[in-house]
């Protein structure tokens, strides 16, 4: 595929539920993004790795958050425990790495999970 | 305590005009900024960005122009075609970390 895909493009559970969501990068592109975007704001930061490992992690929210990518190329967010608060639109995007300089990220089209 | 502000919910210009789009920012070590573009139930996508270093870059019908002074920059779209109708995001590189505003929606009006 051409662009970053992400897989449910719905997610609905119950409070308590552990969620996974799926994020397929542009193939090459070593970075990749995941943020979190409720309803009337920009996306926020959660997490960014570099090839395997996840260079920055400080935006996670709590230890209920984690992210994986264990062959460089597709990552799994997991979300344990899920409360109400968790329901937003998770985005995950890609950039291949230069020196120097952000990169243009590009975005897949999201996961809109729920939490009821 | 939000460190890139996108002050206008909305933003309604005829179709043909000008269309101006505004962001301000805090943090002075910001070294790069970027604009994106979000239609409904679709990811971002990356329009123009910005060094710091920079007062203006243009590409095509778009420019983006920075007052480190003022931390601020806007978005010049000229001219406003229907196809632009949409939500824009002005967005801060802080160590790889994109820092985002709210978003502005702009409506081009046939």
């Amino acid at each position: 595929g051409a662009g970053v895909s992400q897989t449910p493009s719905n997610k609905v559970t119950e409070k308590g539920k552990y969620v996974e969501l799926r994020c397929d990068p542009i193939s090459g592109h070593t970075a990749l993004y995941w943020y979190r975007q409720s309803l009337g704001q920009g996306p926020e930061f959660l997490i960014y790795f570099q090839g395997t490992g996840a260079a920055d992690d400080s935006g996670l929210p709590n230890d209920r958050f984690f992210a994986v990518r264990p062959e460089g190329s597709v990552s799994t967010l997991k979300i344990q425990r899920t409360e109400r608060g968790d329901s937003a639109v998770y985005l995950c995007a890609s950039s291949s790495s230069l020196a120097g300089g952000p990169h243009e990220q590009f975005f897949g089209p999201g996961t809109r999970l729920t939490v009821l | 305590d939000q460190q890139v502000k996108q002050n206008s919910p909305s933003l309604s210009v005829q179709e043909g005009r000008i269309s101006i789009l505004n962001c301000d920012y805090t943090n002075s070590m910001f070294d790069y900024f970027l604009w994106y573009k979000k239609y409904p139930a679709e990811g971002p996508t990356f329009l123009i960005s910005i060094s710091s270093i920079k007062d203006k870059n243009e590409d095509g019908r778009f420019t983006v122009f920075l007052n480190k002074s003022a931390k601020h920059l806007s978005l010049h779209i000229v001219p406003s075609q229907p196809g632009d109708s949409a939500v824009y995001f002005c967005a801060a590189n802080s160590n790889y970390q994109l820092i985002w505003g709210a978003g502005t929606k702009l409506i081009i009006k046939p």
